[in-house]
């Protein structure tokens, strides 16, 4: 079982639609929880971090479930700019807390 | 400052051939990683660094060395570069502390043949 896993999608929905993206991490001492963004052949970027009493970014809201050990983020009023690939992240225990990646979930906004 | 900047952006080697991916920041930051990115695997830890002159292998460490002789700089050496290896390579940094970001750089694309 990967530690960190993710629906690859893609996710195919309208513009102004809202999308939700779960992902699931196997370690539960896994700390700090990330969601980045990465559009294609380019680096991935920082979407936005995730806080155990769950956050919000203007369209993007973030939420962390412990008890059953996975992150989640929502996108609300779907924009054609969205189009990209989200990546969770989580820092794993080993040697040093290490950012481990899902394969990522591919979001397609059309018209 | 630049970020986290990368050479080259893309590179084409026989199998066989040697070389370095050059990865440096100037933000000072402790941790740096290298990761490769495989079309539907993700990106895959190769190497990382938790500060200069300590180094440990991550997922997928076969056929890569590194060096960290200096808190900038965060080379990585393919030693005999095969066909499988032909991927994304991304480097990446962050400050000390599992609570912050981390910054890519933006990536050499490697072909092997």
């Amino acid at each position: 079982r990967k530690e960190v896993e993710q629906d690859p999608g893609p996710f195919n929905v309208p513009e102004g639609a809202t999308v939700a993206f779960n992902c699931t991490y196997s370690n539960s001492a896994s700390q700090s929880f990330f969601w980045y963004r990465q559009d294609c052949r380019k680096e991935p970027k920082l979407l936005m971090s995730v806080y155990s009493s769950g956050n919000e970014d203007g369209r993007f809201t973030a939420q962390l479930n412990r008890a059953s050990q996975y992150i989640s983020l929502l996108i609300r009023d779907s924009k054609l700019s969205d189009s990209a690939t989200y990546l969770c992240v989580v820092n794993v225990p080993g040697g040093s807390y290490i950012p481990t990646f899902g394969r990522g979930t591919s979001l397609i906004v059309h018209p | 400052n630049a970020g986290v900047t990368q050479t080259p952006k893309f590179q084409v080697l026989k199998t066989g051939q040697s070389m370095t991916l050059q990865c440096a920041q100037d933000m000072n930051h402790e941790y740096m990683s290298w990761y490769r990115q495989d079309p539907g695997m993700g990106l895959r830890l190769i190497h990382y660094s938790v500060g200069a002159g300590i180094t440990d292998q991550g997922e997928v460490p076969n056929g890569y060395n590194v060096s960290r002789s200096t808190t900038e700089d965060f080379p990585l050496r393919l030693l005999s570069a095969a066909p499988s290896q032909t991927s994304v390579y991304f480097c990446a940094s962050r400050p000390s502390g599992i609570s912050y970001e981390q910054y890519f750089g933006p990536g050499t694309r490697l072909t092997v043949t």
